[in-house]
């Protein structure tokens, strides 16, 4: 069975630091991309940042970019997100999510999925 | 980064409804959507990719259509399973960005 499963999560004060974590298994980790998307209390979803196979190509939202950084161990088949400077903002369930890459043949197109989803770690971030 | 927009925010249904969903990007995005049902303390869970092209094993009274900058998401025939929030999620570009979502209610 293939399982993504979050860590980390905890209160932390604002400007403060905390690391997350997704270990994953039932599938070759080293294939996929890997994503890190949050939902705010009541709020809707963002994505908040991606990661390449081989951590070579990174993406981030804006509002995170020069505060977290997404990165994996394809060894530990574990991806993790380290926030600093955190905000009340990033006050969120953060879930991990794997990068499935379909292809349809009709409209000769791929396409980015995320099929496979942890339960979320829960951030929060006050004084 | 590309906008997001669906509507209705929140609509009520019964079971046995038709329910049509709408989610309109800022810009042309071919057909680069996936929709996403999320049910209340759960991981949003991946309906149809590539605008129309439903998941292995959902439901077919879930369908998806439209390209550019105009999609839906139409449920055919409502479930009690089905009450949930979807959302569209653009992969044309990056950031990656979701509508705020459509709350179906039970009526």
């Amino acid at each position: 069975e293939m399982q993504l499963v979050e860590s980390g999560g905890g209160l932390v004060q604002p400007g403060g630091s905390l690391r997350l974590s997704c270990r994953t298994s039932g599938f070759d980790f080293s294939n996929f991309w890997m994503t890190w998307v949050r939902q705010s209390p009541g709020k809707g979803l963002e994505w908040v940042a991606n990661i390449k196979q081989d951590g070579s190509v990174i993406h981030y939202v804006d509002s995170v970019e020069g505060r977290f950084a997404i990165s994996r161990d394809n060894g530990k088949s574990s991806l993790y997100l380290q926030m600093n400077s955190l905000r009340a903002e990033d006050t969120a369930v953060y879930y991990c999510a794997r990068d499935q890459d379909v292809y349809n043949s009709q409209t000769d197109i791929w396409y980015d999925v995320n099929d496979i989803w942890g339960q979320g770690t829960i951030v929060t971030v006050s004084s | 980064a590309i906008q997001m927009t669906q509507s209705p925010s929140s609509l009520s249904a019964s079971a046995g409804d038709r329910v049509i969903i709408s989610c309109r990007a800022s810009q042309d995005i071919r057909s680069d959507l996936g929709w996403y049902q999320q049910k209340p303390g759960k991981a949003p869970k991946l309906l149809i990719y590539g605008a129309s092209t439903l998941l292995t094993g959902v439901p077919s009274r879930f369908s998806g259509s439209g390209s550019g900058t105009d999609f839906t998401l139409t449920i055919s025939s409502l479930q009690p399973e089905d009450f949930a929030t979807y959302y569209c999620l653009q992969d044309y570009s990056y950031p990656r960005t979701f509508g705020p979502g459509t709350k179906v209610n039970i009526k």
